[in-house]
């Protein structure tokens, strides 16, 4: 069974500050992660993804995460955020064996990016 | 881009009634999901479906149904209402391309309210 556990449930940071988002998960496979962004009365939406290869990931918005596999860890980064970034981030692991196509998420972390 | 619609943003329904929530995509993908969203709990998967008339329970299936007739359509359905079930209710799909590599694409949700 996988879990995800995203440290924590709030953070509240300043206009251009840098932000960390932390996400660890346990498996027994290898898995691919996923990082959701949700705005408010809104869906999820695809933030970036780690499915192989380099372990830096950076989506089009100027987040990045990198993947750290002794650390079982997919932190998510900005180096300075702006006040539309607020918006709660999801955390999600899959296997990257077999046909389970389920996804399993974190509880989120809402980001509020105050001026 | 992939679409995914929800029937209804917002639904009011009262305790005991029989409850319809649709979802249709048009990606042609072959999986299909109903999480639903409750504050400081995440996304937790009712059911899932990976093939027409195929379906399999998530973590909590009590209560609820689905249906899959066509490709494109997954129906959630309350059996008989009760007040916790009111929470916000979103489906997503995702294709069986690349052994689970491909993220899941979520609708706008649906704000359901049992009274």
């Amino acid at each position: 069974a996988q879990s995800v556990t995203q440290l924590d449930s709030q953070v509240p940071v300043f206009e251009e500050a840098p932000v960390e988002l932390r996400c660890n998960y346990s498996s027994s496979v290898s898995v691919y992660l996923f990082w959701y962004v949700q705005y408010p009365n809104q869906g999820l939406q695809l933030l970036l993804k780690y499915l192989s290869g380099s372990t830096l990931v950076e989506s089009i918005n100027g987040f990045e995460a990198e993947f750290n596999k002794s650390q079982t860890s997919f932190h998510l980064r900005k180096p300075s955020v702006h006040i539309s970034d607020t918006a709660e981030y999801f955390c999600a692991v899959r296997s990257s064996g077999g046909s389970n196509y389920k996804l399993t998420f974190g509880k989120g972390t809402l980001l509020t990016v105050n001026p | 881009d992939v679409k995914v619609t929800q029937s209804s943003r917002y639904l009011v329904k009262r305790t005991g009634e029989k409850v319809f929530l649709e979802c249709v995509q048009d990606m042609d993908h072959e999986n299909m999901f109903w999480y639903r969203q409750d504050p400081g709990l995440g996304l937790r998967l009712i059911y899932f479906s990976y093939d027409v008339k195929m379906k399999e329970k998530g973590d909590i299936p009590e209560g609820y149904s689905v249906s899959r007739e066509k490709k494109e359509r997954f129906s959630l359905i309350l059996e008989s209402a009760s007040t916790n079930q009111t929470s916000m209710y979103l489906c997503a799909s995702s294709s069986t391309t690349g052994t689970g590599s491909q993220p899941q694409h979520f609708g706008d949700g649906t704000r359901l309210s049992i009274l």
